[in-house]
């Protein structure tokens, strides 16, 4: 089975510009969840996407939304972007019942 | 408040050696609890993942420990190699399965 993949895995943007980030979850996983992890702060919760629904969001600023298809990919978008918006952006997937979220590489956001 | 700490914060440990982490929360109700390791600039890998009634759980060198009445867990790593280098980071589930409260990881580093 195919891991968690993540699309592009590098990214330079400059401030004031948006940007999308793509997230597939492993095939079957209908929960996707995004994170923003930077230093000496861990990982910090963005929201997670269940069947094409937001079920859960983190305490982030309007900026950063998401959506999640049909097929249960997702995408993170943050508009207007600062500089403390570089991070590495996490995705990961579950399946229903099973209480463990599988990782992908990420996304590094430099924002100059 | 829902709470996961971990110490300590960073290690340095010299190859061959054993080394322990700790994990303690405040999550209630509990469903269950990870260890994952993250490679820098990589998403995190699971290692264990244990439920209320397991105390021990083993994957390799890395051996986890639960105390669920203390609310605390240990990731005991034997015999330490170059490639352990890395953050090791202590997730907890509330009993719905939704939630996830994530440590802000331990930094260990392994010298020749």
């Amino acid at each position: 089975k195919a891991g968690v993949t993540q699309t592009p895995r590098y990214l330079i943007k400059t401030r004031g510009q948006q940007v999308t980030l793509s997230c597939s979850p492993i095939s079957g996983h209908r929960s996707v969840s995004w994170y923003q992890q930077t230093p000496g702060q861990g990982l910090q919760f963005l929201f997670e996407y269940f069947s094409e629904t937001q079920r859960n969001k983190g305490n982030f600023p309007g900026r950063f939304s998401g959506r999640q298809f049909s097929n249960s990919r997702s995408e993170m978008n943050v508009s207007t972007l600062e500089l403390g918006d570089s991070a590495l952006y996490l995705c990961a997937s579950s399946s229903v019942g099973v209480y463990e979220q599988y990782f992908g590489p990420g996304t590094r956001l430099t924002v100059t | 408040k829902n709470q996961v700490e971990q110490s300590p914060q960073s290690l340095i440990i010299l190859e061959g050696k054993n080394c322990t982490l700790q994990c303690n929360y405040t999550v209630s109700p509990f469903s269950n609890l990870r260890w994952y390791k993250q490679d820098t600039g990589r998403g995190p890998v699971s290692l264990t993942i244990m439920t209320f009634s397991e105390n021990t759980k083993s994957n390799g060198r890395y051996t986890a420990t639960l105390d669920a009445d203390t609310k605390q867990s240990s990731l005991h790593i034997t015999a330490s190699q170059l490639s352990d280098s890395a953050s090791y980071i202590c997730v907890v589930s509330e009993d719905t399965g939704n939630q996830f409260y994530f440590g802000t990881g331990t930094s260990l580093t392994v010298i020749p």
